[in-house]
């Protein structure tokens, strides 16, 4: 069954300094990745997302992830971290070959990305 | 910029009372799908429409709780009683037909507090 995992629950980083939000996967094919942030009492906003070709996808506000096929990774990345980007990241997978239930779009637990001045 | 539309914001009904959840997809998505997120944790599929047929509803509490889609566009959840371990955050989310290389766009979701 595929699966995701954020391992951090909390990232504390400080302004301008780079940040990285883990995350690794577990499907039997080749996945679709996606990465999600949520700001309080509001709901999922898309960042990126990785479907096939180069493994380093950029998305909104400056993000990028890399995908790590050996290692089963999707970390979301950003070179200069902004107060602003103190949010709740979900990372998601998706198996797309046929035959699954329902291609469901899994997610991970969540991890608090806390930017300190 | 298109949106999911969600309704209501937030709602606090008690317990063994009945309550109920819109949502309208963004025009044109024929997938729809509710998730329940509970407080520190990630959301979770409750039932995915396809058009106005069901498609996974296999983590829905049927027991309590109950969604439609009768046109193939808006959707409805219910839940009938209500249990304190229902509050929750309940998110609409819709994507293109068939397109699974495509993102999921969510409503801004409902607050759910049973007292």
């Amino acid at each position: 069954a595929q699966s995701v995992a954020q391992p951090e629950d909390q990232v504390n980083v400080a302004e301008g300094n780079p940040l990285t939000v883990k995350c690794t996967y577990s499907v039997s094919g080749n996945p679709y990745l996606f990465w999600y942030v949520q700001y309080p009492n509001r709901g999922l906003q898309f960042l990126l997302k990785y479907i096939t070709g180069d493994n380093l996808v950029k998305g909104s506000y400056g993000f990028e992830a890399e995908f790590n096929k050996s290692q089963t990774s999707f970390h979301l990345k950003k070179p200069s971290a902004l107060v602003s980007d103190s949010a709740l990241y979900f990372c998601a997978v998706r198996d797309p070959r046929w035959g699954g239930a329902t291609n469901k779009l899994i997610f991970g637990t969540g991890t608090l990305l806390a930017v300190q001045p | 910029e298109a949106e999911v539309a969600q309704s209501p914001r937030y709602k606090i009904t008690e317990k063994s009372q009945a309550v109920a959840f819109w949502c309208d997809p963004i025009s044109g998505h024929a997938t729809l799908y509710w998730y329940r997120q509970i407080l520190g944790q990630g959301p979770e599929l409750l039932v995915q429409f396809q058009d106005e047929s069901v498609v996974d509803d296999s983590q829905l509490p049927k027991d309590r709780f109950s969604a439609e889609r009768l046109k193939g566009v808006d959707s409805t959840l219910k839940i009938q009683p209500a249990e304190l371990g229902d509050s929750a955050m309940y998110l609409c989310a819709s994507t293109s037909e068939g397109r699974l290389n495509t993102e999921a766009f969510f409503g801004q979701g409902t607050r759910l507090t049973v007292v």
